[in-house]
């Protein structure tokens, strides 16, 4: 069963505490994305990675993390930086880069304690 | 059927009647478009894509119509049933070495009973 997984499903952040999403996927993408949805607002996206071991700085990075050390793995970290982190976040992949559909997960809602 | 730009927050319909919702984009270069449904909660779901040397595009009771001419996508659903409530949002992309997809804010499409 192809797809997107993102864990978890929410997500409690502390003052000054870094919490990593993961994002899963098994569409043997090259590309992977993240984005970040707020109330009435578009989808805003943070980062993104054409190609495994390589990730670019979306319109709104400050205070976030990526890496893409495995195809198949696309993890955020939301650092202690990140002053307004209460959203959704969204994963999504597509099979290259440029120009082709992004199939999104399940979303993981992040909150502040 | 109601038709509607993606200004407006909400479109209701009844059930069993035509859906259409409009989409302006701004750039003349967007070569690429996508239609996305999503339900409360969950992540974005493709719907159907049209690219630029196309009119016109049919799936399963939606119809996705390009003017390039006046930079306007519509989405059309036939026969509206329940499950289609959700918001919908468009998404143009331009190919390029930078291409990224922009989202539209999305509509909220409610069907009365």
């Amino acid at each position: 069963d192809g797809g997107i997984t993102q864990s978890p499903k929410y997500l409690f952040r502390k003052e000054g505490q870094n919490v990593t999403l993961s994002c899963e996927q098994n569409l043997n993408h090259d590309a992977m994305y993240w984005y970040r949805q707020d109330p009435g607002q578009g989808l805003r996206l943070i980062y993104y990675s054409q190609i495994v071991n390589d990730f670019q700085k979306g319109d709104i990075a400050e205070g976030y993390s990526v890496s893409r050390e495995k195809k198949e793995s696309f993890p955020l970290t939301v650092t202690s930086a990140q002053k307004n982190p209460t959203a959704f976040y969204l994963c999504a992949s597509s099979k290259i880069w440029a120009g082709e559909t992004q199939y999104f997960g399940p979303g993981t809602r992040l909150l502040v304690l | 059927g109601e038709s509607v730009g993606l200004h407006l927050p909400t479109l209701s319909v009844q059930e069993g009647d035509n859906s259409i919702i409009n989409c302006a984009y701004s750039n003349s270069a967007s070569d690429y478009f996508i239609w996305y449904k999503q339900e409360s909660g969950k992540g974005p779901q493709f719907i159907i894509d049209i690219r630029s040397n196309m009119d016109k595009r049919q799936g399963q009771r939606v119809t996705v119509l390009l003017n390039k001419t006046v930079k306007h996508l519509s989405l059309q659903i036939a026969a509206t049933q329940p499950g289609d409530s959700a918001v919908y949002f468009c998404a143009e992309n331009n190919a390029g070495a930078n291409s990224k997809l922009t989202f539209g804010k999305g509509i909220t499409l409610s069907v009365r009973p």
